[in-house]
């Protein structure tokens, strides 16, 4: 059964700080990871998607890397702002389905880093 | 349109009501999934649809009925609900179930609490 663990469970930070956020995954045989962002009461938005044959992926601030074969993904944050101050969730897709289907579909989410940029 | 809608926002109900949310999607996707999320915790998978048939109830009672009228519309209908099934009700597409390269787009939620 695939377990996401997300470190640290909570973040504060002054505004300006360049910043990481470590998950990690207990079973390689994913098909890819995305972070998400989600604001209080929000839904999610995504952030950066990687696939398992990728090592990273840009997106403005952000960087993701990808270490499969080590099961682990980082999320850094340059230069923060205090609008950066959201849950940072990663979350899994299997790339094996089992032989009843039941991790067809399913994302498997980190518990969530708490990030909160003070000015 | 590369968005996720959901209505209502926000919905409180009783005991013995009967409610419906409502999620629509026209980006071609042709997975839609359910996901309940409680406070401070990760989303929860409830039920995946994939090609508007379903293909997945994580055991979610029968007090939650889902259905999908057409590719770009799910509903989860909702009948004497407890209290403890107050949370962010989160639908979320995606082109496809599996061996999809990309990925998850999630709607804005709606928050029911059960009164």
């Amino acid at each position: 059964k695939q377990e996401v663990t997300q470190i640290p469970a909570a973040l504060s930070v002054p505004e300006g700080e360049n910043l990481v956020l470590n998950c990690s995954f207990t079973d390689s045989a994913i098909y890819n990871l995305q972070w998400f962002r989600q604001d209080p009461g929000k839904g999610l938005t995504s952030l950066l998607l990687i696939q398992s044959s990728q090592r990273e992926q840009t997106s403005g601030r952000l960087n993701a890397s990808l270490d499969k074969s080590s099961g682990r993904s980082t999320l850094y944050i340059a230069a923060s702002q205090p609008g950066d101050s959201a849950t940072y969730l990663c979350a899994v897709r299997p790339r094996r389905v089992n032989a009843g289907g039941t991790s067809y579909g399913k994302l498997t989410f980190g518990q969530g880093t708490i990030l909160t940029v003070h000015p | 349109d590369t968005e996720v809608t959901q209505t209502p926002k926000h919905l409180v109900m009783g005991m013995t009501n009967k409610k419906s949310l409502k999620c629509e999607q026209h980006m071609g996707h042709r997975a839609m999934y359910w996901y309940k999320q409680k406070a401070k915790k990760p989303p929860e998978l409830m039920f995946v649809y994939s090609y508007e048939k379903l293909s997945i109830n994580e055991s979610v009672p029968s007090r939650f009925s889902p259905e999908c009228p057409n590719s770009s519309l799910l509903n989860l209908h909702l009948h004497a609900l407890q209290p403890e099934d107050s949370a962010l009700y989160l639908c979320a597409s995606s082109f496809f179930p599996t061996r999809d390269k990309r990925g998850y787009t999630f709607g804005s939620g709606t928050r029911l609490t059960v009164v």
